[in-house]
This record gives structure tokens, C-alpha cells and sequence, in this order.
């Protein structure tokens, strides 16, 4: 059940450029979703989150936008770096109280030229 | 604090054997989850514990199975595996009583031959 969707499996943008990557959702009653940043060999670390209460959430270069009512979120990198380049993915959770369970989506490998 | 480590880090088995993966999670943390990454199919999620009972389950089969220690480890089988079942599997810890992050481990890369 792809209750959370990445429909890009990757991207590929210059350094300094912004990055913009996109996730879906089906199930309205997520409330929290994060962004999660993965390289080879290691698990995902976490890298911004968003409350449903809110529609924009910054921190650094990483900026997360959310349209509740197109069940939309994105990423925003700006600007980019090579650094960067790793498989980002998008996780949601919410719903029952006290609801631990977290769903992922697919992720987009993301690659940053020099 | 010490990361949330699994052993091992990589396993070969072949088909209709069984698995045994174990994780630690970060000192404090009750809630652990388990997921199964896959190319293109990202992270899917297979199970989550919380002071030692199962709260979550995702839709695999029931030959995949988990369980929680006081000490709040958490061990995760597969039984009879399958060619599909070659995958890293990921688990994660959290405190559990909140719907936030969750800290993950560098996974059990699996080989089914």
C-alpha cells in the first residue's frame, strides 16, 4: 500500500542551483512528514520535518513546503551542493493517538554536478 | 549516546533457510521498527515493537516475524526465505509515545541464493 509516493526516482541539477523534490500522499489523516537523507552503506538520517499545522518549515538550506489539500509536500536544497547527492525520502505518520508507525516513499536519488 | 547498530551488517543464506537479524537501539528508546528496503520500492514498513509488544504491522507474510526484549532489542525473523526476500533491512528506534523521528541503523544487507 503506497500511502506515500515519489514519483521522481531521480534528479540531477547543477551546484548552486535549487532542488526541488516532490512527494505525494493518500492518507488524510497523516499529520507529521519528514524528509530523510540516505547514502550507501549507512542508514537514513533525518534532515526536516512538518507538523500538519504548518505549511512551510526552514532550516538552513533545506526548506519544506506542505499543501494539505493537495496532499503535497516538497524539498527544497538551495543552494545545492555535491554533497547533497544522496537517495532522499519523504516519510509520513499520524493518525490512531500514540501511532508510532512511519510510512516512507520510494525516494529520489538525487545528484549534484560540480 | 551510542547510534542504533544491527548485526550483522551482511548475511548470505540460501532459500528455505531462516534468519535471524538483531538491532540495538539508542539507550532510552522503547519503540523499534523494521523495514525492508528494495530498489524502487523504497523503505516498506514490516513491523514496529514498543515495550515488548507488536503495535504495527506492515503487509508481509507471516514468515516474517519480530519480537522486543525488556531491554527493548529487537530481533527480526525470516523463515523459509525467499530469492525475493534479498533486501536491506533497516531498523529504527524512537522514544516511542510520539509520532517523530525515527533514528535508523546502517541495516543487515541480505542475499538470498
Amino acid at each position: 500500500d503506497q500511502q506515500v509516493k515519489q514519483n521522481s526516482p531521480s534528479l540531477s541539477v547543477q551546484e548552486g542551483r535549487i532542488s526541488i523534490l516532490n512527494c505525494d500522499y493518500t492518507n488524510s489523516m497523516f499529520d507529521y512528514f519528514l524528509w530523510y537523507k540516505k547514502y550507501p552503506a549507512e542508514g537514513p538520517t533525518f534532515l526536516i520535518s512538518i507538523s500538519s499545522i504548518k505549511d512551510k518549515n526552514e532550516d538552513g538550506r533545506f526548506t519544506v513546503f506542505l499543501n494539505k489539500s493537495a496532499k503535497h509536500l516538497s524539498l527544497h536544497i538551495v543552494p545545492s551542493q555535491p554533497g547533497d547527492s544522496a537517495v532522499y525520502f519523504c516519510a509520513a505518520s499520524g493518525g490512531v493517538s500514540n501511532n508510532n508507525d512511519m510510512r516512507f516513499g520510494a525516494g529520489t536519488r538525487l545528484t549534484v554536478k560540480p | 549516546k551510542a547510534g542504533v547498530t544491527q548485526t550483522p551488517r551482511y548475511l548470505i543464506k540460501t532459500r528455505g533457510q531462516q534468519v535471524t537479524l538483531s538491532c540495538s537501539p539508542i539507550s532510552g528508546h522503547r519503540s523499534v521498527s523494521w523495514y525492508q528496503q528494495t530498489p524502487g520500492q523504497g523503505l516498506q514498513f514490516l513491523f514496529e515493537y514498543f515495550s515488548e509488544t507488536q503495535r504495527n504491522k506492515g503487509n508481509f507474510p507471516g514468515r516474517f516475524s519480530g519480537r522486543q526484549f525488556s531491554n527493548s532489542r529487537s530481533e527480526m525473523n525470516v523463515s523459509t526465505l525467499e530469492l525475493g526476500d534479498s533486501a536491506l533491512y533497516l531498523c529504527a528506534s524512537s522514544l516511542g509515545q510520539d509520532r517523530g523521528r525515527k533514528y535508523f541503523g546502517p541495516g543487515t544487507r541480505l542475499t538470498v541464493l
